[in-house]
């Protein structure tokens, strides 16, 4: 059965520092998402990552996976108020696009 | 190009009661999966419909069922409603079964068991 784990579940930033979420998945797939959460909201889409090595950027936001270690990472840099926020990473199990999500980790920039 | 569409936005029943919430998916596409995302966690998958049939399950009771009629559009029902069920139900669509297509999710309808 395919885990999704993220950490750190909780994240309190200063503005315009630099910070990185990490999620963990244990078994091997082909494809990896990012969302972000506002609260009471849907998931946004922030990133799809198909292949090892994939690494994709937007704006403060830059996301890398590494299939080999089964490890994906969301970099966060020079933090600022707009980016507070739940980001969820999310593995499709199998190619169904049947999506195991991690715990989520609540990010939040203080001013 | 309307994006995924789900109603009601909220809903409020009690426990034992039945619920159907409903789903529109994105124009294209064919597949809808469900996901419940309880308060505090992350979403998890209740069922995916393509071509009308129930391809994959979540680890959901029998109480959770749904339906995909043929113009793509997916209810979700739920019978015996418990105070557990209280969460966000959120809709993904998607072209297809394989993963190279990208699911779309919608604004969610929030339930409330009381």
């Amino acid at each position: 059965e395919l885990k999704v784990e993220q950490n750190p579940l909780f994240l309190s930033m200063q503005e315009g520092k630099n910070y990185t979420i990490y999620c963990n998945y244990s078994t091997t797939s082909d494809r990896l998402y990012w969302y972000r959460q506002d609260p009471g909201k849907s998931l946004e889409s922030l990133f799809v990552l198909l292949s090892n090595g994939a690494v994709k950027q937007e704006g403060r936001l830059m996301a890398s996976l590494d299939t080999k270690a089964r490890l994906s990472t969301l970099h966060i840099t020079a933090a600022v108020h707009d980016l507070s926020a739940t980001y969820f990473c999310a593995v499709d199990d199998r190619g169904g696009n049947k999506l195991v999500f991690g715990a989520g980790t609540i990010l939040r920039v203080k001013s | 190009d309307a994006g995924v569409t789900q109603s009601p936005t909220h809903l409020i029943k009690t426990r034992g009661q039945q619920v159907t919430l409903r789903c529109s998916p994105k124009s294209g596409h064919d597949t809808v999966s469900w996901y419940q995302q309880a308060l505090g966690q992350g979403p998890q998958f209740i069922f995916q419909y393509y071509e009308e049939e129930e391809r994959q399950r979540g680890n959901f009771p029998d109480r959770f069922s749904g339906h995909q009629f043929p113009n793509y559009s997916s209810e979700l029902n739920v019978n015996a409603l418990l105070l557990g069920d209280s969460a966000l139900y959120l809709c993904a669509s998607s072209l297809g079964l394989a993963s190279f297509h990208e699911q779309y999710f919608g604004p969610g309808t929030r339930l409330t068991v009381t």
